[in-house]
């Protein structure tokens, strides 16, 4: 079945500094999407991509859907300690619902 | 809005207790899962459901039951808890919107140990 894999798994940053997580997917996705999870807390969607190419910008954010559909990244500019968490791409699977990244878990330091 | 209710929010079983875990949204959503998170794994599907009355099997399904009554209701049946079943279990509901299901409203989770 459709498997997703991240990398890197942890990223320490200083505040400032940028962080980028990248997505990969074994079969060609429809969409995708991303959620962040904060230490203790439950996922929150932040976007779905939808068409080959898509790049989309949520204030320091930046989204990107590759080409070929089965590769995704996530940019944060000048990281800042509330962006701490862990970050989940996730691939449509099983009907409509998603099947989810291992996840890339963020610390910054201030 | 209430969203996503997931109860309780922890609970200790005995191996080889059964007991429920409860999900109820109030969003009208068709669709409402049931994922488990153990550390360095993400999430996993459990089961899903895509209407009242719908239900089928995810990833990682064994030792799990599940039924859909009601739109609003989605509970998990552990039906003889294993030490395997220590995790958090989040409950989610999303609706289906142009290109399928869009974004997951997930619950606050319930933190499950099995002694």
């Amino acid at each position: 079945g459709q498997q997703v894999m991240q990398i890197p798994q942890y990223q320490h940053v200083q505040e400032g500094e940028d962080f980028t997580t990248y997505c990969n997917s074994s079969t060609t996705l429809s969409n995708i999407q991303w959620y962040k999870q904060r230490p203790g807390g439950h996922p929150v969607f932040l976007i779905q991509l939808v068409k080959s190419g898509e790049v989309k910008k949520q204030k320091r954010l930046t989204f990107q859907f590759g080409e070929a559909k089965k590769n995704s990244s996530l940019h944060i500019t000048a990281t800042q300690t509330t962006d701490v968490g862990t970050y989940f791409c996730a691939g449509p699977n099983y009907g409509q619902n998603f099947v989810f990244g291992p996840g890339t878990r963020l610390s910054v330091l201030p | 809005n209430a969203g996503v209710t997931q109860t309780p929010k922890f609970q200790v079983l005995k191996t080889g207790q059964s007991m429920t875990l409860q999900c109820a949204q109030d969003m009208n959503h068709e669709y409402m899962s049931w994922y488990r998170q153990d550390p360095g794994m993400g999430l996993r599907l459990i089961h899903y459901s895509v209407g009242a009355g719908i239900t089928d099997q995810g990833e990682v399904p064994n030792g799990y039951n599940v039924s859909r009554s009601t739109t609003e209701d989605f509970p998990l049946r552990l039906l003889s808890a294993a030490p395997s079943q220590t995790s958090v279990y989040f409950c989610a509901s999303s609706y289906v919107g142009a290109v399928g299901s869009t974004e997951a409203f997930f619950g606050q989770g319930t933190r499950l140990t099995v002694v």
